[in-house]
């Protein structure tokens, strides 16, 4: 059975700081994927891993895959308040069949001024 | 942009009601999919189909049932709610052959 495990489930920083959200999978899958869900909001697409050293950066956030080592990671520089959200990280690992993702409890991220 | 679109945002049935939840999708997708999201558990499979009339089971499916008669529109169906099924409840959507999941906007479902 395919595991997601994040860390850390909860995460309070303040604006200007930098930190790393991990995210650790227990089978073998080439595919990758961060979500952000605001507040009584539904989840929202950010980035989309699909090769072992994938990096893509948005704004103050950049993701990267390291398949051999089974671990994604979400950098967040500079953070801002904006980013305050949970952050979920999803993988595939379904052995192909029926695309669908096994996702990680998500990790709730605060910003303080 | 692609869109999934759920029946209503937030919901209050009774114990014992049959609950309807409807989802659809502008993007022709062929998989769609129902999570129900608790707190400290995050989000959990119900049912999912890759085809209309086609359904399987996800990772919780006790007490509920599903039904896709047409591509876009996928039903999620609480026979007889109980008040453990009160949730978020999610629904997404997917080309056949990609794992990039779109997702709806949510109903909060509350059962008393």
């Amino acid at each position: 059975e395919l595991k997601v495990e994040q860390n850390p489930l909860f995460l309070s920083m303040q604006e200007g700081k930098n930190y790393t959200i991990y995210c650790n999978y227990s089978t073998t899958s080439d595919r990758l994927y961060w979500y952000r869900q605001d507040p009584g909001k539904s989840l929202e697409s950010l980035f989309v891993l699909l090769s072992n050293g994938a990096v893509k950066q948005e704004g103050r956030l950049m993701a990267s895959l390291d398949t051999k080592a089974r671990l994604s990671t979400l950098h967040i520089t500079a953070a801002v308040h904006d980013l305050s959200a949970t952050y979920f990280c999803a993988v595939d690992g379904s052995g192909g069949s029926n695309y669908k993702l096994t996702f990680g409890k998500g990790t709730l991220l605060t910003v303080n001024p | 942009d692609v869109k999934v679109t759920q029946s209503s945002r937030y919901l209050v049935k009774r114990t014992g009601e049959k609950v309807f939840l409807e989802c659809v999708q502008d993007m022709d997708h062929e998989n769609m999919f129902w999570y129900r999201q608790d707190p400290g558990l995050g989000l959990r499979l119900i049912y999912f189909s890759y085809d209309v009339k086609m359904k399987e089971k996800g990772d919780i499916p006790e007490g509920y049932s599903v039904s896709r008669e047409k591509k876009e529109r996928f039903s999620l169906i609480l026979e007889s709610a109980s008040t453990n099924q009160t949730s978020m409840y999610l629904c997404a959507s997917s080309f056949l052959t990609d794992y990039e999941q779109y997702f709806g906007p949510g109903t909060r479902l509350t059962v008393t």
